[in-house]
């Protein structure tokens, strides 16, 4: 069984500064992750995801997210935090398998920017 | 041209009745999901429904009835509704294939049970 732990329901930085996510999984085969974003009332989007292709994963709007087996952990990055970015942002695992597997998510994190 | 849609976007009932929530995808995918995302947002898998056969059932009473007509559309009927079945339903579309294939998700639909 997998599951996922982001650290920090709630964060808050100034716009322009680093922005940092935090997620740690637990998966007994070798795991496929994902960061997803939810804009207030609105569906959850794909902003990056782990493929066992390269640890360090560029995503959209200027994230990224880097793979560290060793720490079990996926962190969310984003160097310059823009207004727009405020929203709740998920982690999710899919154990390796078929890709109808369960996708299991975290607990979400809302990210607020302050002008 | 919206990707994956639900019907309708907002559900306020009153308990004891059986609703349903509609999904459409254009997307051409073979796996369609149904997540139920509670008061405090956390995100669970229900369902999950690859070419028209259920493929995953988490534990959700059987007062829920995922229904595929075809590959395009999963709906999602509930009898005898309850104030716990409050929630926002996300119905979610994937590729067939690999595992990292990603999931494409609808806007939700906000069920209110009064």
């Amino acid at each position: 069984a997998q599951s996922v732990t982001q650290l920090g329901s709630h964060v808050s930085v100034s716009e322009g500064a680093l922005v940092l996510l935090r997620c740690n999984y637990s998966s007994s085969v070798p795991p496929y992750l994902f960061w997803y974003v939810q804009y207030p009332n609105q569906g959850l989007q794909l902003l990056l995801k782990y493929t066992s292709a390269a640890t360090l994963v560029k995503g959209i709007n200027g994230f990224e997210a880097e793979f560290k087996k060793s720490e079990t952990s996926f962190h969310l990055t984003k160097p310059s935090a823009h207004m727009s970015d405020a929203a709740e942002y998920f982690c999710a695992v899919r154990a390796g398998g078929t890709s109808y597997g369960k996708l299991t998510f975290g607990q979400g994190t809302i990210l607020t920017v302050h002008p | 041209d919206t990707a994956v849609s639900q019907t309708p976007k907002y559900l306020v009932t009153q308990m004891g009745n059986d609703k349903s929530i509609k999904c459409e995808q254009n997307l051409g995918h073979d796996t369609m999901y149904w997540y139920k995302q509670d008061s405090k947002k956390f995100l669970k898998i229900m369902f999950s429904y690859n070419n028209k056969e259920l493929i995953i059932n988490e534990t959700v009473p059987n007062r829920f009835s995922p229904k595929s007509p075809d590959k395009a559309h999963l709906n999602l009927h509930i009898n005898s509704l309850e104030l716990g079945d409050s929630a926002v339903y996300f119905c979610a579309t994937g590729k067939t294939g690999e595992a990292y294939n990603e999931q494409f998700f609808g806007p939700g639909t906000r069920l209110t049970v009064l």
